[in-house]
């Protein structure tokens, strides 16, 4: 049973728009939500986080949001650039397991 | 220098063989974690390591093992290869808190 999903596989946007990644997770255990972006032939890198006592967080262009409710974060990157096109992996852990889930990852492109 | 380091890049074995996937840090941090990603899905925990003396098996053990050499250090070994372990394997160490952070992978064909 997949507790993380990444419903699209892949997305396409033009430079300068945003991008909307998004993520559904099934356990309500989780309360830490990360997200990492993968180049071809790298290692994941840590690209932002929330937790779940916070509804946004923001770091420059990159604004993760979370609605618990519905069991739903979202990846906005606002103005997508063309160093953004990677995979992008969803991960959720539960506090003080440090495991995290993965998603299976969506392959973003930004044309240009 | 990379802080998560990880040899071989690239393997190429055969079915029935022992290999052996070392990974290094220079984090400082406690915990080390061995994954894998296969084509079209996330990646998989095989094994973690909150230190040297803890070692705790993670999603998809069977067929692997692993060593905590030191704080530093963590190998991952397949005792008899087989086909469908034919992945991309990614170590990972972490601190206090929850960000892990990874290495480069090691790219594993079993023939």
């Amino acid at each position: 049973d997949q507790q993380v999903k990444q419903n699209s596989p892949s997305l396409s946007v033009q430079e300068g728009r945003i991008s909307i990644l998004n993520c559904d997770y099934t356990n309500s255990m989780f309360d830490y939500f990360l997200w990492y972006k993968k180049y071809p032939a790298e290692g994941p890198t840590f690209l932002i986080s929330i937790s779940s006592i916070k509804d946004k967080n923001e770091d420059g262009r990159f604004t993760v949001f979370l609605n618990k409710s519905a069991k739903h974060l979202s990846l906005h990157i606002v103005p997508s650039q063309p160093g953004d096109s990677a995979v992008y992996f969803c991960a959720a852990t539960q506090g003080g397991s440090e495991k995290l889930v993965f998603g299976k990852g969506t392959k973003l492109t930004v044309n240009p | 220098d990379a802080d998560v380091t990880q040899t071989p890049r690239n393997r190429i074995t055969k079915t029935g063989k022992r290999i052996m996937l070392e990974c290094s840090q220079t984090k400082g941090h406690d915990r080390m974690y061995w994954y894998r990603q296969d084509p079209g899905l996330g990646l998989r925990l095989i094994y973690y390591s909150f230190d040297v003396k803890d070692i705790n098996k993670g999603e998809i053990s069977d067929g692997y093992s692993v060593s905590r050499q030191a704080q530093a250090k963590f190998s991952l070994s397949l005792e008899s290869a087989i086909p469908n372990q034919t992945a991309l394997y990614f170590c990972a160490t972490s601190g206090a808190l929850e960000t892990q952070y990874f290495g480069p992978g090691t790219r594993l064909l079993v023939l």
